[in-house]
């Protein structure tokens, strides 16, 4: 069964700071997708970041960095010189690969981490 | 602004009522998920189809049905409302792999 967990519920920082946030994943299938999404205040969920298994390759955005280890099963976000606009859940999520298709199929998402930047 | 819009925003009812939940997928995509979003449950998958078949099913009740419509928009069907219906109701859309929100319907069950 395909298992996404996120196991810091909450994370306080204060602004500048440098933060990692962990997720942690299970899945049987050799091919699949990984992404992370944003929910801020206001409630919608926005995509920041899609990953295919096949491709170790970190990506870096700006402040935003993404670190893939498939030898572990993970793919932590990691937020540099953090601000008070980055206050938010930050949801993991992984999905299949929807053979004969190529297309994703649904999104498995963890729990959560609430993430709270203080100025 | 994703691109996909979802109406109602809020919406508050009596148990045992129905409503329906509206989305319009982005331009161009034929992917339609519904997901439901509680404190108990988090994010879960109900329904998606695709270009008006449904694909896939998730933990989705009896009592809520859903449907993809030529013009590829897709509504939700929730019936015999009880308060633990009560949550965010998102609809995302796809061409292919990313999935894209709307700005979810909040579902008050009173």
């Amino acid at each position: 069964a395909q298992k996404v967990t996120q196991a810091q519920t909450e994370i306080s920082v204060v602004e500048k700071e440098d933060v990692t946030l962990d997720c942690v994943y299970e899945t049987r299938d050799t091919t699949y997708y990984l992404f992370w999404y944003k929910q801020p205040p206001s409630g919608e969920l926005v995509f920041l970041i899609r990953r295919n298994s096949f491709d170790e390759q970190n990506e870096i955005s700006g402040r935003y960095s993404w670190n893939f280890q498939k030898s572990t099963s993970s793919f932590n976000f990691t937020i540099t010189a953090s601000q008070v606009v980055d206050s938010a859940v930050y949801f993991c999520a992984l999905s299949e690969v929807l053979r004969g298709y190529n297309q994703g199929g649904k999104l498995i998402f963890g729990q959560g981490t609430e993430l709270s930047v203080k100025p | 602004d994703s691109g996909v819009t979802q109406t109602p925003k809020h919406l508050i009812t009596a148990t045992g009522q129905r409503v329906t939940l509206r989305c319009s997928p982005r331009s161009g995509d034929l992917s339609v998920y519904w997901y439901q979003q509680s404190l108990d449950q988090g994010l879960q998958f109900l329904i998606q189809y695709y270009n008006g078949e449904e694909r896939a099913k998730g933990n989705i009740l009896e009592r809520f049905s859903a449907q993809q419509f030529p013009d590829l928009h897709s509504e939700l069907n929730l019936s015999s409302l009880e308060l633990g219906d009560s949550a965010l109701y998102f609809c995302a859309s796809s061409v292919v792999v990313e999935a894209f929100f709307g700005q979810g319907t909040r579902l008050t069950v009173v």
